[in-house]
């Protein structure tokens, strides 16, 4: 049984770009988070899907985007990016909203 | 603002030493309490987690501890291993109507087990 994956695993981008990040969850979950961790501090919540929709968002600009698709699986999304972008975006997975939370390995962006 | 404090930020102790991390939140409606093991560069792996009504949790040599009452909680790390190296994340979660919950997360306590 596959945990919750994520894709790729490191990504280099300049400033002003986009940039897709995506998240398989684990097997039988139906909710994903995302979450953007910096170098050193604790994750901070960036949005949650649930049923397709975005049910629950923190402090993020609308730069910060996402979609859940049928499958579960889904995307985040982030158009003109900044240097402060720069971080570890962890995927987690649950069955459900309040349930316990499975994390994916992350994927590690670099803006330049 | 729901806030989550975790001390010390960083903890050195030699291998077969036993630990105890603290967790202070200020969230509002509680809802449960978390800790999570982060290496470095991996994912969070959940090691606990506890509601309102429960005041320890086990899980091996992790004990958490919960009082509601004063808004905190300990992880207990009995006989330390040099695996046991990583960083010990506290995450409260709140109540949102509707049926949804808000994570909020602590900065982390960053633990080196030396042998």
């Amino acid at each position: 049984d596959a945990g919750v994956t994520q894709s790729p695993t490191h990504l280099i981008k300049t400033r002003g770009q986009q940039v897709t990040l995506r998240c398989s969850p684990k097997s039988g979950h139906d909710t994903v988070s995302w979450y953007q961790q910096a170098l050193g501090q604790g994750p901070q919540f960036i949005f949650q899907y649930y049923e397709e929709e975005e049910r629950q968002r923190g402090n993020f600009p609308d730069r910060f985007s996402g979609h859940q698709f049928p499958n579960y699986s889904s995307e985040l999304n982030v158009n003109a990016l900044l240097l402060g972008d720069s971080a570890l975006y962890l995927c987690a997975s649950s069955l459900r909203v309040k349930e316990t939370q499975y994390f994916g390995p992350g994927t590690r962006l670099l803006v330049l | 603002k729901n806030q989550v404090e975790q001390s010390p930020q960083s903890l050195i102790i030699l291998e077969g030493k036993n630990c105890t991390l603290q967790c202070n939140y200020t969230v509002s409606p509680f809802s449960n309490l978390r800790w999570y093991k982060q290496d470095t560069g991996r994912g969070p792996v959940s090691l606990t987690i506890m509601t309102f009504s429960e005041n320890t949790k086990s899980n091996g040599r992790y004990t958490a501890t919960l009082d509601a009452d004063t808004k905190q909680s300990s992880l207990h790390i009995t006989a330390s291993q040099l695996s046991d190296s990583a960083s010990y994340i506290c995450v409260v979660s709140s109540y949102i109507s509707g049926g949804s919950y808000i994570p909020t997360f602590g900065r982390g306590t960053s633990l080196i087990v030396h042998p």
